[in-house]
């Protein structure tokens, strides 16, 4: 069955660092998210991708946050300078035909930890 | 804006039934989500409905909605210890977009 694949999937890093989550979604999946879930908290969306270009972004989704596609299969989540409140686990999610009714496959998740 | 409330914990026997439940706030039209979080994988779509449904059945899962009260259940017969997991109720935007609103998820476990 096709999965949504997530690297890495821990990260320990240092508050100030650049890191970058990477994911490698459905291959004929048009559509692309990241959400994230901190420790006890809910899952809350961050970002939509589709078309090479965001279609809907939170509140989180700050200007130290970015995406791309660069090369036309991995999709990427950059967190330019981290701070402690990063400290979360990251889903990528990817549908092919858009939600409502198509599903949406989450990959295991990045947890990311910022000290 | 929505939200999405649960309870945090759910402890069964095997062989019972299992009623999860879930509020939200946003009374708009829209599709409504389970999702099961198993330890150490992603979120994996379970069912949903759209909310001028009252019911939907899918094998071992019913899930209800109360439009009035907005309230949903997700009803698990004859659960089963691979059942225990995490239980996540999600809300899609009504107003178009494509994100999904969640709850905290609740934790169901199934003893023996």
């Amino acid at each position: 069955e096709p999965e949504v694949t997530q690297t890495p999937s821990h990260q320990v890093t240092q508050m100030g660092q650049e890191v970058i989550l990477r994911c490698v979604p459905i291959s004929n999946h048009l559509y692309f998210y990241w959400y994230r879930q901190i420790l006890g908290q809910k899952v809350e969306f961050l970002v939509s991708f589709y078309n090479n270009e965001i279609s809907e972004k939170s509140e989180i989704f700050d200007d130290q946050f970015s995406v791309e596609r660069p090369d036309g299969s991995n999709f990427t989540l950059k967190i330019r300078s981290t701070k402690l409140e990063d400290s979360a686990m990251y889903f990528c999610a990817t549908t092919r035909d858009g939600v409502p009714t198509g599903e949406l496959f989450f990959g295991e998740g990045s947890r990311l930890t910022v000290l | 804006g929505e939200d999405v409330e649960q309870s945090l914990f759910l402890s069964v026997r095997e062989g019972d039934s299992s009623v999860i439940n879930c509020t939200y706030t946003d009374s708009s039209s829209t599709y409504l989500y389970w999702y099961k979080q198993e330890p150490g994988a992603g979120l994996q779509l379970l069912t949903y409905i759209f909310s001028n449904m009252d019911m939907k059945q899918d094998q071992r899962l019913t899930v209800l909605l109360n439009k009035k009260d907005k309230h949903l259940s997700l009803r698990i017969a004859d659960t089963q210890t691979g059942d225990s997991a995490i239980y996540f109720c999600a809300e899609k935007d009504p107003g178009g977009g494509n994100k999904l609103t969640f709850g905290t998820g609740t934790q169901l476990k199934v003893e023996l």
